[in-house]
């Protein structure tokens, strides 16, 4: 089944950029992501699915700064102009036929 | 507007039993998909079971296989997590979660009900 590693922790200044990678394990370089947000103590929140072709199709009410894009095994999320409430966790997630994983999770701190 | 609701979460000795449910409204609920989703305190998100749309198709993770059944009524819009022999690492919030059109993400999620096994 595939496995996704993700970086532990990620920061990034108010107002700059940010991109998140998401990595899939080998044998699984061509499969689908979600990428979901979890602010503190709320439930997690769909932000976008991208594919290994790096055209990515994003949920309802996820703003424009929110964008994704791919490379190979790598999925990325990027940020841009980066708010206060973007301080979260945030997951990948794939699935195969009767299996679904999620990543260890990134923790984006906005300084 | 998609909502789901999970309950029935609460406190449960070591091997004992519990049901969660996920009420849900907001879109066509037969047609989709479901999953519970669970999340140790101060921990990542570990998935745990699915359900296809007509409840026919159920797939577990290795860690909750013979214990947990997973199951769904249609009509009445809700999902179940029987939960038995429950142990303390299953300590965790639920979440139940809807999944999107093939590819199927899961593309909105509950707000989480609470379980604590421990004596």
């Amino acid at each position: 089944q595939p496995v996704l590693t993700q970086s532990s922790s990620a920061s990034a200044s108010l107002g700059s950029s940010v991109k998140l990678t998401c990595t899939l394990s080998s044998g699984h370089s061509s499969y689908i992501i979600a990428w979901h947000q979890q602010q503190p103590g709320k439930a997690p929140r769909y932000l976008m699915k991208i594919e290994g072709s790096g055209s990515y199709n994003k949920g309802s009410g996820v703003p424009d700064r929110f964008s994704g894009s791919s490379s190979g095994a790598d999925r990325y999320l990027t940020i841009s102009n980066l708010q206060s409430e973007d301080e979260a966790d945030y997951y990948c997630e794939t699935w195969d036929r009767n299996t679904r994983v999620f990543g260890g999770g990134t923790k984006l701190t906005v300084l | 507007e998609v909502q789901l609701l999970e309950s029935g979460g609460g406190l449960v000795q070591p091997g004992g039993s519990l049901r969660l449910s996920c009420a849900a409204s907001g879109f066509s609920f037969s047609n989709y998909g479901m999953i519970w989703v669970r999340q140790t305190p101060g921990k990542g998100l570990e998935w745990v079971s699915a359900i296809g749309g007509s409840g026919v198709t159920t797939y577990y993770a290795d860690s909750v296989k013979g214990r947990f059944t997973i199951s769904r009524d249609n009509p009445r819009n809700m999902m179940y997590l029987q939960m038995n022999s429950l142990r303390a690492e299953d300590t965790a919030v639920y979440y139940c979660a809807k999944l999107s059109e093939v590819p199927s993400a899961s593309d909105y999620w509950g707000q989480g009900t609470l379980v604590t096994v421990s004596s």
